[in-house]
């Protein structure tokens, strides 16, 4: 199997404050986790690729210091979002590959976040 | 040129009928072409794929059909049934800076009625 999960499923928080989200792949070892981004009856954009033990690479118009990424081990990533806005209320999904270079990519189940 | 156009935004099928979606691609250096699924509230689900050197897949009742001259591909889900209802999603590939990146389709909401 390929499990992806990620935790919380939905946070509520206020605006300004920084909200963690954490993607874990549970039966793999996942050197490339990637995270999207997707809002209502739209489809998925593609923020950033994250690799294990390097830095994140943010695709064009993503403020890298606004969405962090760190990919610390190769079963976890975090985004964090700071100092959330209402604006950034979304969908937010991770994948993950399971080796270097790897085409498929295993979605885990998404966090919805709400920023009052 | 990294877009993927996906076709109708929006489709109605009776119960038993095959449903085909449509995409259509510009960038000749896409090479894996997968389909997913995705229910409300739910990330994706990976279908089927498909490679460019291949012109057909099936799996179970989902069928990729692969056009690589007019950079178009498709799928059919035979026999649909109502719990097929749900959001589908083509998407195309190509390895950037060592990673293959995913670039989607706009989706196509899919109603199967009883």
């Amino acid at each position: 199997g390929a499990v992806v999960s990620q935790h919380p499923s939905r946070v509520i928080c206020k605006s300004g404050t920084s909200v963690k989200i954490e993607c874990r792949s549970l039966d793999f070892q996942a050197t490339t986790m990637f995270w999207y981004r997707q809002f209502p009856k739209q489809s998925l954009m593609l923020m950033a690729t994250s690799n294990e033990g390097s830095k994140a690479t943010y695709e064009q118009g993503v403020e890298k210091d606004k969405f962090l990424i760190n990919h610390a081990s190769l079963t976890l990533s975090t985004l964090t979002v700071t100092s959330a806005h209402p604006e950034d209320s979304s969908f937010y999904i991770c994948s993950a590959t399971k080796g270097s270079g790897q085409e498929t990519q295993y979605f885990g189940p998404g966090t919805r976040l709400l920023v009052l | 040129q990294q877009q993927v156009k996906q076709s109708p935004q929006s489709l109605i099928v009776q119960k038993g009928g095959i449903p085909i979606i449509n995409c259509a691609y510009e960038n000749t250096a896409f090479d894996y072409f997968p389909w997913y699924q995705q229910f409300p509230g739910k990330g994706p689900a990976l279908l089927i794929a498909i490679r460019p050197d291949v012109s057909e897949k099936k799996e179970g009742r989902f069928t990729i059909s692969f056009n690589k001259s007019a950079k178009q591909f498709s799928l059919h889900i035979m026999d649909s049934q109502p719990g097929d209802s749900a959001t589908y999603f083509c998407a195309a590939s190509t390895r950037i800076q060592g990673a293959q990146k995913l670039v989607f389709g706009q989706g196509t909401r899919l109603t199967i009625n009883p």
